[in-house]
């Protein structure tokens, strides 16, 4: 594996349901996001985590957790979501204390029923 | 509050021909980078270019450029001889010298004509 990798590509679930989003950096980078892609709207960025920060979006609702368990995963738990939380959710990491350009996975195109 | 505001919701271009995209940003910081990321449909996005503030000389990638114009707050994107691989949305994005925060504008969405 190379680059940025996500899994499930794509998700269906119920608005009852849990399920988690994973990502995974393969470049050595030492920070990790996730962002929310809708429609005609700019990239939300949901949440950051590097060596010097852990930043959340306060605008993010709780039914969204995430988890960093080291510097290449990251992942995304979902609880009881509602319908307008379908979107594109993509994964990004980067080098700190550089450029800092992100590279970006593929993203889960999530739909909630 | 920093916002990246792209003008342009949908462009076209010939394929060979030339074209610019257009991005204004706002922020009181002097020292910061800018970005254009391509996404084409159902595909990653991927950076096309970046530009340090702090450099006067305009980047280029192939053919890709940039004109950056700092006092205007100014970042837009030239392609120049479009390939149909072109054809994508096109992003531009901020982020300051410190912290690892990006915005990113609503996007371009270019389409190549044969």
């Amino acid at each position: 594996e190379t680059g940025v990798t996500q899994t499930p590509r794509h998700l269906v679930m119920g608005m009852t349901n849990k399920k988690s989003l994973k990502c995974e950096q393969h470049l050595g980078h030492n920070a990790m996001y996730w962002y929310k892609q809708s429609a005609k709207k700019p990239l939300e960025l949901m949440f950051v985590y590097s060596l010097e920060e852990r930043v959340e979006n306060n605008s993010v609702p709780s039914r969204f957790s995430p988890e960093c368990p080291n510097s290449s995963h990251l992942f995304l738990h979902l609880h009881t979501l509602q319908p307008e939380d379908s979107a594109l959710y993509l994964c990004a990491s980067s080098q700190v204390r550089t450029t800092g350009e992100q590279y970006f996975g593929p993203g889960t195109r999530l739909t909630v029923t | 509050a920093q916002t990246v505001t792209q003008s342009q919701p949908e462009m076209s271009v010939q394929e060979a021909e030339t074209v610019t995209l257009s991005c204004t940003y706002d922020t009181s910081e002097s020292d910061y980078y800018l970005f254009w990321y391509k996404q084409p449909p159902s595909r990653q996005m991927i950076l096309v270019i970046r530009q340090e503030a702090y450099k006067q000389q305009n980047a280029t990638e192939n053919r890709f450029s940039v004109n950056f114009q700092k006092a205007a707050k100014s970042f837009s994107l030239k392609i120049s001889d479009s390939q149909l691989g072109d054809a994508a949305m096109y992003f531009c994005a901020y982020r300051k010298n410190t912290g690892n925060q990006f915005y990113f504008g609503t996007g371009t969405s270019l389409t190549v004509i044969p």
